[in-house]
């Protein structure tokens, strides 16, 4: 069975620049989440979602973060304008259940410029 | 406070040897979730083991047990054997509370080394 699948794996760019991270869910999963994981803070929910509804956004860290999840099977999280301190590595996860086990894409290493 | 704490910044192993390593919680909530991750140098972040806050005992996958002391709130990870392909970073995690039971807290990690 195919895990969640994340792109791009690696993403470098200029600050001001439009990223667009992209996450496939395990067939069947319910619940989405986006976490960010840096050597300072380590792993921060950022937001997550149920059937397709955002849920719970309080860690998304400004307005220029967006999440959109546009089916039961995809979702992407954007950030516009990017800046160098949202360089880190984005993973998204996705779980069947409420209070299982989330299981996690391989991430995106982002690179902001 | 629900937090979750992982006192152990870096550990050593033996090859064959077995390896604890700790994790303590805490949470008002009778009911809640316990987990462990594995993330390698290659990055991916991999399910280990859950334990449940009402599980009589504790859980087992394979090399992987959890030492699931409630009283103590603590959830220690034990891998027996270790292989060389262990060594990597080991994030205990928790869901606090059944209420919002997608809100995951992780520790801040342990890297753990296997020597050969």
């Amino acid at each position: 069975d195919a895990g969640v699948i994340q792109s791009p794996r690696h993403e470098v760019t200029e600050m001001g620049q439009e990223v667009t991270l992209r996450c496939k869910l395990i067939s069947g999963h319910n619940s989405l989440f986006w976490y960010r994981q840096t050597m300072m803070r380590g792993l921060e929910l950022l937001i997550y979602f149920n059937n397709n509804v955002p849920i719970d956004d309080s860690g998304m860290p400004e307005d220029r973060f967006s999440a959109k999840m546009p089916n039961a099977s995809f979702s992407t999280l954007k950030i516009q304008p990017s800046e160098p301190r949202d360089s880190a590595v984005y993973f998204c996860a996705s779980s069947l259940k409420g209070g299982g086990p989330q299981h996690f894409g391989d991430g995106t290493r982002l690179s902001i410029l | 406070a629900q937090k979750i704490t992982q006192t152990q910044p870096g550990m050593f192993v033996q090859e064959k040897e077995a390896v604890t390593l700790d994790c303590t919680y805490d949470t008002s909530d009778p009911s809640y979730g316990l987990f462990w991750y594995k993330q390698p140098s290659s990055g991916e972040m991999i399910f280990l083991i859950y334990q449940g806050s009402y599980d009589q005992q504790n859980a087992t996958e394979g090399r992987y047990s959890l030492n699931f002391q409630k009283a103590r709130k603590s959830a220690n990870l034990v891998i027996s054997a270790s292989q060389l392909g262990d060594s990597a970073m080991y994030f205990c995690a928790m869901i606090p509370s059944a209420r919002n039971n997608n809100d995951m807290r992780f520790g801040a990690g342990t890297r753990l080394t296997v020597k050969p």
